[in-house]
């Protein structure tokens, strides 16, 4: 089966730098992506990860360890309307890239 | 190019109802989505078109379940006899391999209501 684990609920603060962390189990993997959705939105496209590393665009940095079925987002001078849930998702390989995601974590940034 | 739009945005129906949705992807997109969203969950996957052609289907997706996309452009979704448990968000993605990536993008939902 497919499990993906991420934390339900972070808070930090207004300019700080938050880590949200995503482990997962699939049967395939042909990558990973990260998602911001606002309530009551659809998910954006954040970023994007296949090989190990790290992905850096702008604010937001990904990262990607397939040996340990890990990655992490990484948002630096949090503002506040990067108040949003964050979803991790595999496409785990299956022909059709359909992805499967995460619960989500929740993010509030406070003043 | 507008993006991934949906229609409607929101459906209130009576259980035993049947009801159906539509999504009309981003227009050079051949390949299209559905996924269905409850609150405090991830987005789950339902069914996938390339093109005309329906390729996969989830287990999740009963036979009350059925999608369209007759000329591989729009899509629709439609869901027969509604139950209480069908109340979600629906949301349609299309992606496109043209440019190396294929990312998905998301329509903004249609909000079902079964009561």
């Amino acid at each position: 089966g497919q499990n993906i684990d991420q934390p339900t609920e972070m808070t930090a603060t207004e300019g700080a730098i938050v880590q949200i962390n995503c482990t997962y189990q699939t049967s395939g993997f042909n990558g990973l992506f990260w998602y911001q959705q606002h309530a009551g939105e659809a998910p954006t496209f954040l970023s994007y990860n296949v090989l190990d590393g790290l992905e850096e665009k702008g604010r937001f940095s990904s990262f990607l360890s397939r040996s340990k079925g890990y990655s992490y987002l990484l948002l630096k001078e949090l503002q506040m309307k990067d108040s949003a849930s964050y979803l991790c998702a595999v496409d785990s390989g299956a022909g059709s890239y359909q992805l499967t995601f995460g619960k989500g974590t929740k993010l509030s940034v406070i003043p | 190019d507008t993006g991934v739009s949906q229609n409607p945005r929101h459906k209130i129906t009576k259980r035993g109802q049947n009801v159906t949705f539509r999504c009309d992807p981003i227009s050079e997109h051949n390949r299209l989505y559905w996924y269905r969203q409850t609150l405090g969950q991830g987005p789950e996957f339902l069914t996938y078109f390339q093109n005309e052609a329906q390729l996969e289907k989830s287990r999740l997706l009963s036979d009350r379940f059925s999608a369209e996309r007759p000329k591989g452009s729009f899509s629709t979704l439609e869901i027969q006899r509604t139950e209480q448990g069908d109340s979600a968000m629906y949301l349609c993605a299309s992606s496109s391999r043209a440019d190396g990536a294929y990312e998905q993008y998301f329509g903004p939902g249609t909000r079902l209501t079964v009561t």
